[in-house]
């Protein structure tokens, strides 16, 4: 089964622009969830979805926001970009959205903003 | 509110040697913790949870962690280390019944193996 997609795996941008991650999660997961892991912040939730539909959301400006599609599929923006938006991204699929279910996380996309 | 503290940023063991992350958490519901390990520029993978059953939780890699309620802790403990086992460890938190429901992580130590 395979596990967690994340694309592109690096991605560097300018200061302004915008940028869209993807992840594609496990086969018959419903949830989806976003983390940004930066050296200075940790890991932070930045959303989560399931069933096309954002559940819950970190404290992150209106700059991030996010998608599911019917298949599961998830994608984040990030608009006007800004230096301090580099970092990790993580996603993780979980087969329901309930507090005891396993998350599963892919290898993350690393965003380099100059 | 929830909150996880991992109370040390790293620790370093020498091979074959017992491994001591210790983590601290509060919750004003019954929480759902988790051990997440992560290698250098890799995801993070699950080590073991812990879901209100048995308080000692066994995971993989011969780690393991026990929920004290008392001292609202959920330290993970391995008898001996590895080479294989140097990476960074998450504690994470998670409460709620709802979908509302969303997830904490400590801020993660680090850990050293020497030969």
């Amino acid at each position: 089964k395979a596990g967690v997609t994340q694309t592109p795996r690096y991605l560097i941008k300018t200061r302004g622009q915008q940028v869209t991650l993807s992840c594609s999660p496990i086969s018959g997961h419903r949830s989806v969830s976003w983390y940004q892991q930066t050296p200075g912040q940790g890991l932070q939730f930045l959303f989560e979805y399931f069933s096309e539909t954002q559940r819950n959301k970190g404290n992150f400006p209106g700059r991030f926001s996010g998608r599911q599609f019917s298949n599961s599929r998830s994608e984040m923006n990030v608009s006007t970009l800004e230096l301090g938006d580099s970092a990790l991204y993580l996603c993780a699929s979980s087969r329901t959205n309930l507090p005891n279910t396993e998350a599963f996380f892919g290898q993350g996309t690393r965003l380099t903003v100059v | 509110a929830q909150s996880v503290t991992q109370l040390d940023s790293h620790v370093s063991v020498s091979e074959g040697t017992p491994v001591l992350l210790r983590c601290n958490y509060s919750s004003s519901y019954s929480p759902s913790l988790f051990w997440y390990v992560q290698h250098p520029n890799k995801g993070l993978q699950l080590l073991l949870k812990y879901t209100s059953a048995a308080t000692l939780v066994k995971g993989i890699n011969g780690f393991e962690a026990e929920f004290k309620k008392s001292e609202t802790s959920f330290h993970l403990t391995k008898p001996s280390a590895h080479m294989s086992d140097a990476a960074e460890y998450f504690c994470v938190v998670s409460e709620g019944y709802s979908s509302a429901s969303k997830i904490i992580f400590g801020s993660g130590t680090r850990l050293s193996i020497r030969p």
